[in-house]
């Protein structure tokens, strides 16, 4: 029983096209994220939904954009993709209130641009 | 803006051989600092969040310790399946989301 799945977990598409990627978490956390992973395994924050308001919006290209139709699911759109868009892409859930909020992550997408 | 450092990039040991990795960070105010382990292919995989200096967690053969400036990740009697890239994040005070370090790949060799 997964909490945080996205799908799909591998994506090659050409230039210049538009994909999406969806991720849905059943742990009943209200906060919802998108991170990056960079060839270097480096991650880092794009966007953070809590309860369907956008929270975080990190300098990220505006060919991104996120969406929330209810607070188990967020979903990315990107337009126009390009070569520097290839990466790993993870969704994560947490909760927003209390102390520190541990977020648990998907299994990732990786996007190849070719 | 908060930071994280992690060191050394990459670590390899003998099966049993103790060794620690090292998480350096500044945040203006600390909320939690988590500790996560990921394997190839797979997403980041959470082990424990410290909240404040002093404080201690351990999981089978890891311990986490936390200091202001820094944490420390012990693994005790490592064993092949420990191999993993290990990242440390900071999330401070009035901030939702984590910054990670840009981890740890350590190596267990039987």
């Amino acid at each position: 029983d997964t909490a945080v799945s996205q799908t799909p977990k591998y994506l090659v598409t050409q230039m210049g096209n538009d994909k999406s990627i969806k991720c849905e978490q059943n742990l009943g956390h209200d906060t919802m994220y998108w991170y990056k992973q960079d060839s270097k395994k480096f991650l880092k924050i794009m966007f953070s939904y809590n309860n369907k308001e956008l929270i975080i919006n990190e300098t990220v290209p505006n060919r991104f954009s996120p969406k929330s139709p209810d607070k188990a699911h967020l979903n990315l759109h990107i337009n126009s993709l390009e070569l520097g868009d290839s990466a790993v892409y993870f969704c994560a859930s947490s909760y927003r209130q209390g102390g520190a909020t541990e977020a648990f992550f998907g299994q990732g997408t990786r996007l190849t641009v070719v | 803006e908060d930071q994280v450092t992690q060191s050394p990039e990459a670590l390899r040991l003998q099966e049993g051989e103790s060794s620690s990795l090292n998480c350096s960070y500044t945040v203006s105010g600390l909320r939690g600092l988590f500790w996560y382990r990921q394997d190839p292919g797979k997403g980041p995989e959470f082990l424990f969040t410290l909240y404040s200096a002093g404080e201690e967690k351990e999981k089978e053969r890891l311990k986490a310790t936390l200091t202001k400036k820094e944490s420390f990740l012990h693994i005790t009697a490592p064993k092949p399946e420990d191999s993993a890239t290990y990242l440390c994040a900071v999330q401070g005070w009035g901030a939702q989301k984590l910054v990670f370090g840009q981890g740890t790949r350590l190596t267990i060799n039987p």
